[in-house]
């Protein structure tokens, strides 16, 4: 069965990058995006980017743009989403979720179980 | 980007139909037909319940459709049961190559 398993949650101090991982199983890797999506406690979703993890191709929403990396690694199926020169409005839920390849950004059929990341001095 | 418009808040009894809307523009929900909705449950995460405006994946209740005229996209969950409560988003794919998630709405099953 499809699963993404993401990393624990995470500390960080104002100023630090966090690195967050998803690791995929039970399809073929490379034969869907991944997408990041973020909640801060009792907020709607944000999407933040995608992911090809057959070419690393990647796309940003503009409000993260210079301070979001999405890398992976195809050999052990992890996509990992590094977020850089934190603040407490980056405490929040992070959530990778599987998206169908195609034209465009379409549906998310598969997510994480979200990665808590809190923000503090 | 500006997120899409949802209504807050909707509620119904058990049996009963209800529709919640998602207003966007042009640029996102009127230009494509990449509109999707999720549920979500306090703690848990999103779970898709509609994508492609109106097409719901294996194991979605058929009490769940969407719909979709001009700029503003509708899911309708007919026959209202108590484990429908949750929040539910919709979302769609913009003209900027992006992704616009609605404010959320959350569901009482009275």
């Amino acid at each position: 069965q499809v699963q993404l398993v993401q990393s624990g949650a995470e500390v960080k101090k104002p100023g630090a990058s966090v690195k967050v991982s998803c690791k995929a199983s039970g399809y073929t890797f490379t034969s869907y995006d991944i997408n990041w999506v973020r909640q801060a406690t009792g907020q709607g979703l944000e999407w933040m980017g995608w992911m090809n993890p057959n070419s690393g191709n990647t796309g940003f929403a503009q409000k993260f743009q210079g301070r979001v990396t999405m890398t992976r690694s195809t050999s052990i199926s992890t996509a990992y989403m590094e977020l850089s020169s934190l603040t407490s409005e980056d405490t929040a839920v992070y959530y990778c979720a599987r998206e169908p390849l195609g034209i465009g950004i379409q549906e998310f059929d598969y997510w994480g179980q979200g990665t808590q990341v809190t923000v503090s001095p | 980007q500006s997120a899409l418009t949802q209504p807050a808040s909707v509620s119904g009894s058990p049996g009963q139909s209800i529709a919640i809307s998602c207003t966007g523009t042009s640029s996102d929900v009127g230009g494509y037909n990449y509109v999707s909705w999720y549920q979500q449950h306090p703690g848990k995460a999103p779970k898709l319940m509609i994508y492609g405006v109106s097409n719901r994946p294996s194991g979605v209740s058929n009490r769940f459709s969407g719909s979709k005229s001009g700029d503003t996209a509708s899911l309708t969950i007919s026959g209202l049961q108590a484990e429908d409560e949750a929040d539910y988003y919709c979302s769609s794919y913009t003209s900027s190559s992006t992704l616009v998630f609605g404010g959320g709405t959350k569901l009482t099953v009275l």
